[in-house]
This record gives C-alpha cells, structure tokens and sequence, in this order.
C-alpha cells in the first residue's frame, strides 16, 4: 500500500542522545514536511523540504536538522536531544509544493526524551 | 501573523445526530486554503475536507460539509448522520496561497455517543 512509513514508532531518549527520526515516503512526492505534535498547540512545522536536494526551516526549526538526498527519503535529526523535544513527531508529504495541495501523513513517531 | 483557533477543545454527538465544529482564523492575505484534517485514534492524519476562500459556494464531501464565513473568518465543519468511526481529532487547517507552511488549529476533541 502506497503511503509514509515513519519509523520509529516510539522511542524512549536520555536527554543529550542523538537521534535520528526516519520518513520514507513511496508516492514520489516532491514536498515532503516534518511536524511536531504538542496538546493544546496542534502541529507545528519543523523543516520542510520542496524537493530533493533542498531544505527550509519551519516554524519551530532549532535543535533538529533535516537533509533530503532522495526523493523518498526525509529524515529527521536531533542531535543532542532535550526533555522539551518530547513530543509526536510526523512526516508528511504532497505531491509538490503548493497552497492546495492535500498533505498525507504518516503515522507518528511518538518520541520521549528523560 | 496568521493564526487558526478551535475554541472547543472537546465535543459530543449522538450516533445519527449531526454536530458543528467551530474553527475561526485570522490572515490580512486574500487568496488562502483551508482544511479540516481528521486524527483517529491510530495518530494518522486524513485530509476530510477543503475550501479554496476565492470559491463562494461551501465543499462538501459526503457526510460532511463546511460553512465558509470569508468575512467573518470562520469556517466550520458540520457531521452529518454521526457514525462512530467519526470518533477522533479534528484539525482545522490554513496556508496562504503561494506559501509553504500550513498553520493547524490545536483540534477539537469528537466523542460519538452510541
């Protein structure tokens, strides 16, 4: 079945570990998102990537970083993890960037730094 | 700055009964997108329904239909014939045409009452 897979789907942290969160999508999309899922603020994007070979910065961009070598793949990374970092994290994508494009998701990585 | 804000944090419905989300936004842009995405228990994400604001008709998509106040900046989400798979998060969605980032509402919360 076409669609995300985000893997892992829970992880437990010790604050300061590295840690890479990975998104492969199999639709050949060219956009693809990261978003973190916090109660009471919805989602927020963390970095963005329009097409392979180039990144942006979202909203809430400091303490991870994202490369895209690949069409399919998106990988997330915090390099010294934080307790505040706890948190749902997404990989989304769509066909291209554009205002009206659907977003489809994959299925969150749940993610718990101590 | 644009901002999109669900007032009900948590609703109820009765099985057959129909139910309104509320969702309002602010944005000084006049051509933007907005969503209403759907988070069931499994955390996935599934786009439920969209409105183009230079559209004046209201979308619909089988059960569910939106009211679009461009003036009053509202847009919400109206369930009809509540199914118990309709159980989940709501989130409503906006991005300004020509930009990246979507900016999500922090969810309303749908309880169905068998």
């Amino acid at each position: 079945i076409a669609g995300i897979t985000q893997a892992p789907t829970s992880q437990i942290l010790a604050a300061g570990r590295r840690m890479t969160l990975r998104c492969t999508q199999d639709m050949r999309h060219n956009a693809m998102y990261w978003y973190r899922q916090d109660l009471g603020l919805g989602l927020r994007l963390i970095h963005y990537s329009n097409t392979a070979g180039t990144t942006g910065k979202g909203e809430v961009p400091d303490g991870y970083s994202v490369s895209r070598a690949n069409t399919d793949d998106f990988p997330l990374t915090l390099a010294s993890a934080v307790p505040s970092q706890t948190s749902v994290y997404f990989c989304a994508s769509s066909r291209r960037a554009g205002a009206n494009e659907k977003l489809f998701f994959g299925s969150g990585t749940q993610l718990s730094v101590l | 700055a644009q901002t999109v804000t669900q007032s009900q944090p948590e609703m109820s419905v009765q099985e057959a009964e129909t139910v309104t989300l509320s969702c309002t936004y602010d944005t000084s842009e006049s051509d933007y997108y907005l969503f209403w995405y759907k988070q069931p228990p499994s955390r996935q994400m599934i786009l439920v329904i969209r409105q183009e604001a230079y559209k004046q008709q209201n979308a619909t998509e089988n059960r569910f239909s939106v009211n679009f106040q461009k003036a009053a900046k509202s847009f919400s989400l109206k369930i009809s014939d509540s199914q118990l798979g309709d159980a989940a998060m709501y989130f409503c969605a906006y991005i300004a045409g020509g930009y990246q980032k979507v900016t999500f509402g922090t969810g309303t919360k749908l309880q169905v009452i068998p």
